[in-house]
């Protein structure tokens, strides 16, 4: 059974960094591309980021490139989203994401989420 | 980042057929194709179905989408209490290189 937890939300100042992670289980990560989404409270999903199996292609909404930065560690099944310069406006719930092929195919499976709260 | 129109709510009762409209354009579902992701309420979102019209094991198939041109639909028969949800559709979008997600649609069985 395929299995995402992410970890590293928190409280954090505006303009400070953080560093999301995400442990996959029940498959192996290196087959496959691996996408960033977030859920501001109470609003709809937002595509943050993707990366293809081996790293080749790299994507990024508008509102985040130049800040965040996606990588993945496929020998450690795990996902990360470092994510610098943050502001208000980055606060939501961040989830994980499984795509069903190794480029971009489609998101299939979801993680539960960790949340990041931006505020002085 | 642009994003796909989705009526903000659909309902009906237990039995009936609802139907969520999901209307992009030619970068995003008019080239791509379409998913729809299904979240209850206070949980994460689940694949509902995938490639268009594709719906992954385990989902009923009182579950069923199209797509036609630049617009894709999401239709529930046989609705019940348990589809009480939010409904996202999703493309990848050409002239952005990122994934476009709609405006969501809640579903509400009266």
């Amino acid at each position: 059974e395929v299995h995402l937890v992410e970890s590293g939300g928190g409280l954090v100042q505006p303009g400070r960094s953080l560093r999301l992670s995400c442990v996959a289980s029940g498959f192996s990560l290196g087959n496959y591309a691996m996408h960033w989404v977030r859920q501001p409270p109470g609003e709809g999903l937002q595509w943050v980021s993707g990366i293809t199996w081996n790293s080749g292609r790299i994507d990024y909404a508008d509102s985040v490139r130049g800040r965040f930065t996606i990588s993945r560690d496929n020998a450690k099944n795990s996902l990360y989203l470092q994510m610098t310069s943050l502001r208000p406006e980055d606060t939501a719930l961040y989830y994980c994401a499984k795509d069903d092929s190794g480029s971009y195919w489609g998101i299939d499976h979801w993680g539960q989420g960790t949340l990041v709260t931006v505020s002085s | 980042q642009s994003v796909l129109t989705q009526p903000p709510s659909a309902s009906g009762t237990p039995g009936q057929r609802v139907t969520i409209s999901c209307s992009g354009g030619s970068s995003n579902i008019g080239g791509n194709t379409v998913s729809w992701h299904q979240q209850l309420p206070g949980s994460a979102p689940k694949l509902l179905i995938y490639s268009n019209y594709q719906r992954p094991s385990g989902v009923p198939d009182r579950f069923s989408g199209s797509k036609s041109g630049t617009s894709a639909s999401l239709a529930i028969s046989g609705l019940q209490s348990e589809d009480e949800a939010e409904y996202y559709c999703v493309s990848w979008d050409d002239n952005v290189n990122a994934y476009v997600f709609g405006t969501g649609t809640t579903v509400t069985v009266l």
